[in-house]
Order: structure tokens, then sequence, then C-alpha cells
């Protein structure tokens, strides 16, 4: 079974200012992806990056990075420049190759960024 | 491309009412799925299909069927609509579900079902 922990029900940022989103996550596969979602209030789902875990270096998508630990099991994002677009629930998921398809998702935190 | 679509929007339903709910992909993606989401969760897995005429079980199976005759389409039927499926449903699909990027799921705008 693999599992997603996000321990940061909210947090705040002022714009343009960088912000770290927490994802711990567990399973005993050695082979896994790691990705995150960001849910606006309109409710869609969107993608905004992907780590497999034999990648060697962070995963980065313009202002998005990635920073994976694989020793510590954790796999924060990383919100450069921040903007009030930004504010919106954000989703940590995995899968894992006996249960690649079959997304896991964390609770979740709720980003608010102030002007 | 209009990437992954799901009809209705929203929905009430009666209990013990049935109905399907709608989604269709034109990416070519081999691989489908449901999930819903409940209120301060995150999603959680219903069915998922890794190719036309192969579906399968996730986490949330029970009181839900889906079918899969062609590569684009993957409706979600409630066959008799109770109070606790009342959730958010998310369509979505994938290249493959193989160790790479390739695995991303890419999601439909949801549909908002509401049972009395």
């Amino acid at each position: 079974a693999q599992k997603i922990t996000q321990t940061q029900p909210g947090m705040f940022v002022q714009e343009k200012e960088a912000v770290t989103l927490d994802c711990t996550y567990d399973t005993s596969d050695q082979s896994y992806g790691l990705f995150w979602y960001k849910q606006p209030s309109s409710g869609e789902m969107i993608f905004l990056i992907y780590q497999g875990s034999y990648d060697e270096q962070n995963a980065t998508e313009g202002r998005y990075s990635l920073n994976f630990q694989k020793a510590r099991k954790s796999a924060n994002l990383v919100i450069s420049a921040s903007q009030l677009g930004d504010s919106a629930m954000y989703f940590c998921a995995m899968t894992s190759v006996t249960s690649y398809g079959k997304l896991t998702f964390g609770q979740g935190t709720i980003l608010t960024v102030h002007p | 491309n209009a990437g992954v679509t799901q009809t209705p929007k929203f929905q009430v339903l009666k209990t013990g009412q049935s109905m399907t709910l709608q989604c269709a992909q034109d990416m070519n993606h081999e691989y489908m799925s449901w999930y819903r989401q409940d209120p301060g969760m995150g999603l959680r897995l219903i069915h998922y299909s890794v190719g036309a005429g192969i579906t399968d079980q996730g986490e949330v199976p029970n009181g839900y069927n889906v079918s899969r005759s062609t590569t684009e389409d993957f409706p979600l039927r409630l066959l008799s609509a109770a109070p606790s499926q009342t959730s958010v449903y998310f369509c979505a699909s994938s290249y493959a579900p193989r160790p790479t990027r390739q695995e991303t799921q890419y999601f439909g705008p949801g549909t908002r079902l509401l049972v009395l």
C-alpha cells in the first residue's frame, strides 16, 4: 500500500515570494512516480509537475520545482515568485510499480497568496 | 484537442435513481479512470481501464459500474444512487500506466452530483 501525507492544511505567502508545500510519501516499491496537481476554486485538476523515482535531477516546470529527497521520502513543491493566481488547493499524489495508473492523493494544502 | 470532457457538469438525483456520467478523451490515451472527491479530501479511485474492453476496480468501486467499448469513451454508471454518492466525480486519462511521465493523468472538469 502507498500513502501520501501533506501536513500543512493551509499556507500563506506574500506575492512574489517563494513558498514550499510539503509532501511525504510511503511505499515499499522501488519504482514510483510523484505528481503535483493544482485545484483552483473553479474545481478543475491541473497537472503541475512529475518526478520519477529514478530521475536523478529534481523536476522543474517553469516556476514550479520539485525538491525530491528520496532517502527522506519527501517530494516538496516549490513555487517561486508567487502570483495571486497561485491561490488554490494543491495535491501531492503518487503511483508505484504495483499500482501504476492508480493515483493515491494526499489531503491537500490550501495556498493563499497575499498582495 | 478538447482533452478530457465530462457531462453533465451538475446533476441532482433522488435516492434509488440511476444515471450515467459521460467521459470522453480525444488524445488517444490507453488509460482512463474515474475518481471521486469528497469535501476536504483528496481524490479516490473508483474504476479504471487500461484499454478498450478492459476494466478493473479501484479503491471505492461499490455502487458503480463501468465499461469501455471504445478508446475514447469511459462512462460511469450509478446503479441505484445513495446520498453517500454525493460527490464530485473526475474522469482522467493518460497515455499508459508505465513508469515514465507518460503515466501523467489529465483530468476532465468534473461532475458535481447531489443525491437527495
